[in-house]
């Protein structure tokens, strides 16, 4: 338990589905992430937010939108994906002071497959 | 172009031996992270280094961080089936990690 949680756990969407997937994190921290992972690929972050603000985009497709309400939770919203977005989505926290600021503790992620 | 280069890819290795797995990149990072992951799962933080030339001990794993902080090794002595898993490298700059590929380790019973 890294005390970061993310649901669902499985999604299985079509292409014209719309989904959110949601991460919640219990350790204090200020800073959010979204990862992908695809298979033999190294991670790729997403997202970054900082105090609920956005602080950086990795050029990710409209078709993922982030929402970050507070520092404690962070969605994905996803609507008509493609086959290709089919991957592990994790999602990350880390503190934004002291020595730990550059360590990331990641959730157990969202496996989505997109039909 | 990956900015962290780990290898071997794959080390598959009987339980009792030793592995060493490395991390290589010509950047400098302020510091650098191992993680090990399991299939489904995230990955699961296994140690921070930030001095060059460090040092760290975590029961069987050894990781050492290079003297310019550009590379890193995890060595295990006496492998157990319960290290099999992905092991990650994780390297930040201006507080962004950049992960390797991954080194898929099979410790067999």
């Amino acid at each position: 338990e890294t005390g970061v949680t993310q649901t669902p756990r499985h999604l299985v969407m079509g292409m014209t589905n719309k989904k959110s997937l949601k991460c919640e994190q219990h350790l204090g921290h200020n800073a959010m992430y979204w990862y992908k992972q695809s298979a033999k690929k190294p991670l790729e972050l997403m997202f970054v937010y900082n105090f609920k603000e956005q602080t950086e985009n990795n050029s990710v497709p409209s078709r993922f939108s982030p929402e970050c309400p507070n520092s404690s939770h962070l969605f994905l919203h996803l609507h008509t994906l493609q086959p290709e977005d089919s991957a592990l989505y994790l999602c990350a926290s880390s503190p934004t002071s002291g020595r730990d600021q550059e360590t990331q503790y990641f959730g157990p992620g969202t496996r989505l497959l997109v039909l | 172009t990956q900015l962290l280069e780990q290898s071997p890819q794959f080390l598959s290795i009987q339980e009792g031996e030793n592995l060493t797995v490395y991390c290589n990149s010509s950047s400098v990072f302020s510091s650098l992270q191992w993680y090990r992951q399991e299939p489904g799962e995230g990955p699961v933080l296994l140690v921070t280094v930030v001095t060059g030339g460090e040092v760290k001990k975590l029961k069987r794993l050894t990781f050492q961080f290079g003297d310019a902080r550009k590379d890193s090794s995890l060595h295990i002595t006496a492998a157990q089936p319960g290290d099999t898993g992905l092991y990650l490298c994780a390297g930040a700059r201006d507080y962004k990690l950049s992960f390797g590929a991954g080194t898929t380790v099979t410790v067999r019973a």
